[in-house]
């Protein structure tokens, strides 16, 4: 098993491009996050989906979107890219229903946004 | 909704001495509490966790202690090793679900040899 994998490892971009994250998870897990890890802050969830077709707002939405369109998969958008959206990238996937609230984290994007 | 203030912000033991790690949580309704520890570089991964409904857990060389009634939660870490060195992060569920985690800011821990 591959656990979590996230597409791309890094990425520059300009401001105002767009791009999208990839997570894929071969755990047959239900709920999948996206978080963003920035120095002296920690972890902090951006969106959530909770089953395939479903996505929710988490702490930090504004500027991303995301789709869930297969259960293995989370995908994260970047309509317009920002300065502040520098950032390392954090996709995890968690399966409650089988008995465990542990998140199984994927190994991040490092994005950088000029 | 949600704090977890996590103290200190750096910590550094000589080799062998032992470790702690504090956190304050803001939702007394919170019932879950992960620990995950991050190496330079690599993924968040869990070390330990802790329910609302127990007092202490320990697995080897680390413990959690929950103290609901002050809503703090610890991390213990005794006779550090150099592979210990690395960031830690405590967590919280907030109220609104049993699944998303709220995070500490993180400890950056150095083990000297």
């Amino acid at each position: 098993n591959a656990g979590v994998t996230q597409t791309p490892k890094f990425r520059v971009l300009k401001t105002g491009q767009s791009m999208t994250l990839l997570c894929a998870q071969d755990m047959n897990h239900e709920y999948m996050y996206w978080y963003r890890q920035d120095p002296g802050m920690g972890l902090r969830l951006i969106h959530y989906s909770v089953g395939e077709g479903t996505t929710a707002k988490g702490e930090v939405p504004d500027g991303y979107n995301v789709s869930r369109l297969k259960k293995q998969n989370f995908l994260l958008g970047l309509e317009s890219a920002a300065p502040s959206q520098t950032s390392v990238y954090f996709c995890a996937s968690s399966s409650p229903g089988q008995g465990s609230d542990t998140q199984y984290f994927g190994p991040g994007t490092r994005l950088t946004v000029l | 909704g949600e704090n977890v203030e996590q103290h200190p912000s750096t910590l550094s033991v000589q080799e062998g001495d032992s470790a702690v790690i504090k956190c304050t949580y803001s939702d007394s309704a919170s019932n879950y509490f992960p620990w995950y520890k991050q190496e330079l570089g690599k993924r968040p991964q869990l070390i330990i966790d802790i329910r609302s409904n127990v007092g202490e857990k320990k697995d080897q060389r680390i413990a959690v202690t929950l103290n609901k009634t002050a809503k703090h939660f610890s991390l213990h870490i005794t006779e550090t090793q150099p592979e210990d060195s690395a960031v830690y992060f405590c967590a919280a569920t907030p109220m609104d679900s049993s699944y998303k985690l709220i995070f500490g800011s993180g400890t950056r821990l150095l083990v000297r040899p």
